[in-house]
């Protein structure tokens, strides 16, 4: 089994500055790691995953995440925020024969002009 | 084109009264997922099928149904509810079948569903 721990609920940051969210997961087996993005009122959009090969990856809309195994983080990271990225954040864990997503309890980001 | 599609987007009811919700995906894919986010926004996974056959079935009272008459569709029937059932329902579809190398959840808008 898999959890994912988010341990910022809420996020302000000015705009045009740097952001990271933190992920941290704990799992028995090796995962493939998920970041989603929901805007207001709409459902999950799929921002970046790691499934192997390089743990720096890059995801839409200029974000990118890290993968470090020893120390069981993903975290994501954009260098330069707009108030269009106000959103909630999910971290998510799935182990590699199974397509279940355990999600972190979210982040949401506030972009402050 | 919508890819992943769910009705009614809003659902307000009575407790005790019989409710559905339907998801239909367009993409041709294999598996079908009910997820619940409850007020807190902490998502969790309901149900899952994969070619009309029931994969997942997490810790869900037995209220909740799951039904799918094609591998394009997958319903969420909810007899008897309860108030703690308020929450936001998320369907979502991905390729191939279940324990096969990763494939991408693409979700639905979402159904909010509140019970008084």
């Amino acid at each position: 089994a898999q959890s994912v721990t988010q341990l910022d609920s809420q996020v302000p940051v000015f705009e045009e500055a740097p952001v990271e969210l933190r992920c941290n997961y704990s799992s028995s087996v090796s995962v493939y790691l998920f970041w989603y993005v929901q805007y207001p009122n709409q459902g999950l959009q799929l921002l970046l995953k790691y499934l192997s090969g390089s743990t720096l990856v890059k995801g839409i809309n200029g974000f990118e995440a890290e993968f470090n195994k020893s120390q069981t983080s993903f975290h994501l990271r954009k260098p330069s925020v707009h108030i269009s990225d106000t959103a909630e954040y999910f971290c998510a864990v799935s182990g590699l024969l199974d397509e279940k997503l355990t999600f972190g309890t979210g982040t949401r980001l506030t972009i402050i002009p | 084109d919508t890819a992943v599609s769910q009705t009614p987007k809003y659902l307000v009811t009575q407790m005790g009264n019989d409710k559905s919700i339907k998801c239909e995906q367009n993409l041709g894919h294999d598996t079908m997922y009910w997820y619940k986010q409850d007020s807190k926004k902490f998502l969790k996974i309901m149900f899952s099928y994969n070619n009309k056959e029931l994969i997942i079935n997490e810790t869900v009272p037995n209220r909740f149904s799951p039904k799918s008459p094609d591998k394009a569709h997958l319903n969420l029937h909810i007899n008897s509810l309860e108030l703690g059932d308020s929450a936001v329902y998320f369907c979502a579809s991905s390729q191939g079948g279940w324990g096969q190398k990763y494939n991408e959840q693409f979700f639905g808008p979402g159904t909010r569903l509140t019970v008084l």
